[in-house]
């Protein structure tokens, strides 16, 4: 039943070392975002990628960058994780004309 | 750019008390709201949403929200909580008309929930 996966679930990384991490969807839906959530704060937009077009926010850090082969899978890749980078990273999807966003139960990343 | 507040933090309330979580949000057009929750260990799911029309929706379990635009606000209430809505709720906006080219969803920073049977 699940519609957006994320994996790993936990990962941890050592600092400087590029961390990948993955996201698929069973919804084929155009739109799939990626959100940073630190402890007790709002949830973040990264990027966001409309089909094959890719959308950065203006302030996510050029550290971090995506991927997205396929209508159903996207990866973020973290080039050189800080212990700032440290947080929750959540997946989601949604279908252009909709709005509503489904989302993974994420992946908590530990750097060391 | 919007910003969406959420009052409180932590909110603590015994089985079957009444709650309402607070909600306003900053944009001066067209806005999409939507309510999120986060059970522990699980992920965000939808609520409820408000696109157009009726102010007042209804969501899933038991769980409603009205949309006062002269206000900018997006209150979530339920009449009788229960111990299984312990949880996480967020506040989310994404401006313009649905679907029409703005994906990203602004999030308040979440308000938790604790039931106390």
């Amino acid at each position: 039943d699940a519609m957006v996966i994320q994996n790993p679930r936990y990962q941890v990384t050592q600092f400087g070392k590029p961390v990948t991490l993955s996201c698929s969807q069973t919804l084929n839906h155009n739109v799939m975002y990626w959100y940073q959530q630190k402890s007790s704060q709002a949830p973040k937009l990264l990027f966001h990628y409309y089909d094959k077009d890719f959308n950065n926010e203006a302030d996510t850090p050029d550290n971090f960058q995506s991927r997205r082969p396929n209508t159903s899978f996207c990866f973020l890749d973290i080039r050189s994780p800080g212990l700032g980078d440290a947080a929750m990273y959540l997946c989601a999807t949604s279908r252009r004309g909709v709005g509503e966003a489904f989302f993974g139960q994420g992946t908590r990343l530990t750097v060391v | 750019a919007q910003s969406v507040s959420q009052h409180n933090h932590h909110v603590i309330l015994s089985e079957a008390a009444s709650l309402e979580l607070g909600c306003n949000y900053s944009y001066g057009g067209t806005v999409n709201l939507f309510w999120y929750v986060q059970y522990p260990g699980q992920h965000l799911q939808l609520l409820l949403k408000y696109f157009s029309g009726d102010p007042l929706v209804k969501g899933i379990k038991g769980f409603e929200a009205e949309f006062i635009k002269s206000k900018f606000s997006f209150n979530l209430r339920k009449p009788s909580v229960q111990w299984s809505d312990t949880a996480e709720y967020f506040c989310a906006v994404n401006v313009g008309n649905s679907g029409a080219g703005s994906y990203q969803l602004t999030f308040g920073k979440g308000t938790k929930l604790s039931v106390i049977p």
